[in-house]
């Protein structure tokens, strides 16, 4: 079965800080990963996917299958990059389903 | 273009009440999902539809109930309201083929 493991629920850094946020999966097929974002009453966003290999607000994310797993970091977190994050899996079988991890937050102190 | 619309955004219910929860998509996506988000658990997968019609359980189905009648619908239902039902519900369709969800606003629900 497929899995996605964020092991910290919170994490606090200063701004101007590096900020890195874990993420490991389990999947036996070709795993497809994304990492959503919610802002302070906001809906959930995506932030950026791996097969895109894009930095989206200074946020990058790189794929090691070695490793399974798909962290997500940013050499200099501000204010504003705090918010839930979440690691997801695509499972590309009926439905497109996302399988989520535990969540992650992120608090950046000024 | 609205996206994804939920209502309502809060609900108190008590024990036992029975209630749906609205969601609808104006994007033409033939994919809807619900999600339940708790603290510290992530978002969990309630149900799911792949067109009208189709509906199918996700992880966590127990105490809830869908339909899909047009492609635009996707209501979730609750007959027997208990407090382990207390969570934020989050609607999301997606186009076949894609891969980005596109996620409604969420709607708290708490049972007392």
């Amino acid at each position: 079965a497929q899995r996605v493991t964020q092991p910290e629920k919170l994490l606090s850094v200063f701004k101007g800080a590096p900020v890195e946020l874990k993420c490991n999966y389990s999947y036996s097929g070709s795993p497809e990963l994304f990492w959503y974002v919610q802002y302070s009453r906001q809906r959930l966003q995506l932030l950026l996917r791996h097969i895109s290999r894009e930095s989206i607000k200074g946020f990058t994310a790189d794929l090691n299958k070695g490793e399974t797993s798909f962290h997500l970091k940013k050499p200099f977190a501000q204010e504003e990059d705090s918010a839930m994050y979440y690691c997801a899996l695509l499972q590309e079988t009926s439905g497109s389903r996302l399988t989520f991890g535990e969540g992650t937050q992120l608090t950046v102190n000024p | 273009n609205a996206g994804v619309t939920q209502t309502p955004k809060f609900r108190i219910l008590k024990i036992g009440q029975s209630m749906t929860l609205q969601c609808a998509q104006d994007m033409n996506h033939n994919y809807m999902y619900w999600y339940r988000q708790d603290p510290g658990m992530g978002l969990k997968l309630i149900y799911y539809s792949v067109g009208a019609g189709i509906t199918d359980k996700g992880e966590v189905p127990n105490g809830y109930n869908v339909s899909r009648s047009t492609t635009e619908d996707f209501p979730l239902r609750l007959e027997l309201a208990a407090p382990s039902q207390t969570s934020v519900y989050f609607c999301a369709s997606i186009k076949a083929g894609a891969n980005v969800l596109t996620f409604g606003a969420g709607s708290r629900l708490t049972v007392l």
